[in-house]
């Protein structure tokens, strides 16, 4: 079974610039996850995805959305880059997720460079 | 609020010698938890979870203790091998929908 699959693997964007970043669950998986991870501030939850419903949101602005399709992909979109965004971000999936007590299973993540 | 620590950033221990990271938890509703292992370059992988039913779980090479009294969890790697080298992470669940992860302990394993 193929694992998660997260593209681009990098990209470089300049501020102001917008992005969005690809994510395929493992086949049967429902939920999907977005983490930041900065050196700094470590994994930092963005949102839940389940049968394209947003179900959580963690606390970052606006500025960051994200979808989940009927096939259980998902993506997220950052507008107005700033420079503070530049982070590796995580994609991670389960078979329910939500309030289940269930492991992650993370893709490698897009490292994104804002510049 | 929430937040899940580690006691140590950096643990450096000689190969084959045990290995124990700790890590500290502040919300007493927490009741799952898990210890991911990031190697550069791949995100977090799955290394062993407990439940808050119990206080101790075992896995290859690898042990999870959980003592709810003071809120600490800890991860015991026996016969530690250059492979083991990485970032690990603690993390919770407290019955919400995500998965709160601490800062990460990075462990060196020398030869």
């Amino acid at each position: 079974k193929a694992g998660v699959t997260q593209t681009p693997r990098y990209l470089i964007k300049t501020r102001g610039q917008q992005v969005t970043l690809s994510c395929s669950p493992i086949s049967g998986h429902r939920s999907v996850s977005w983490y930041q991870q900065t050196p700094g501030q470590g994994l930092q939850f963005l949102f839940e995805y389940f049968s394209e419903t947003q179900r959580n949101k963690g606390n970052f602005p606006g500025r960051f959305s994200g979808r989940q399709f009927s096939n259980s992909r998902s993506e997220m979109n950052v507008s107005t880059l700033e420079l503070g965004d530049s982070a590796l971000y995580l994609c991670a999936s389960s078979l329910e997720g939500g309030t289940s007590n269930e492991k992650l299973f993370f893709g490698s993540g897009t490292q994104l460079s804002v510049l | 609020g929430e937040s899940v620590g580690l006691h140590l950033p950096t643990l450096s221990v000689q190969e084959g010698d045990n290995s124990i990271i700790n890590c500290a938890y502040s919300n007493s509703a927490s009741d799952y938890f898990i210890w991911y292992k990031q190697e550069s370059g791949k995100g977090p992988q799955f290394i062993i979870d407990i439940r808050s039913n119990m206080d101790k779980r075992q896995g290859q090479r690898v042990t999870v203790l959980l003592n709810k009294t003071v809120k600490h969890l800890s991860l015991q790697i026996a016969a530690t091998q250059p492979g083991d080298s990485a970032v690990y992470f603690c993390a919770e669940k407290a019955g919400g929908f995500k998965t709160i992860f601490g800062a990460g302990t990075r462990l060196f394993v020398k030869a």
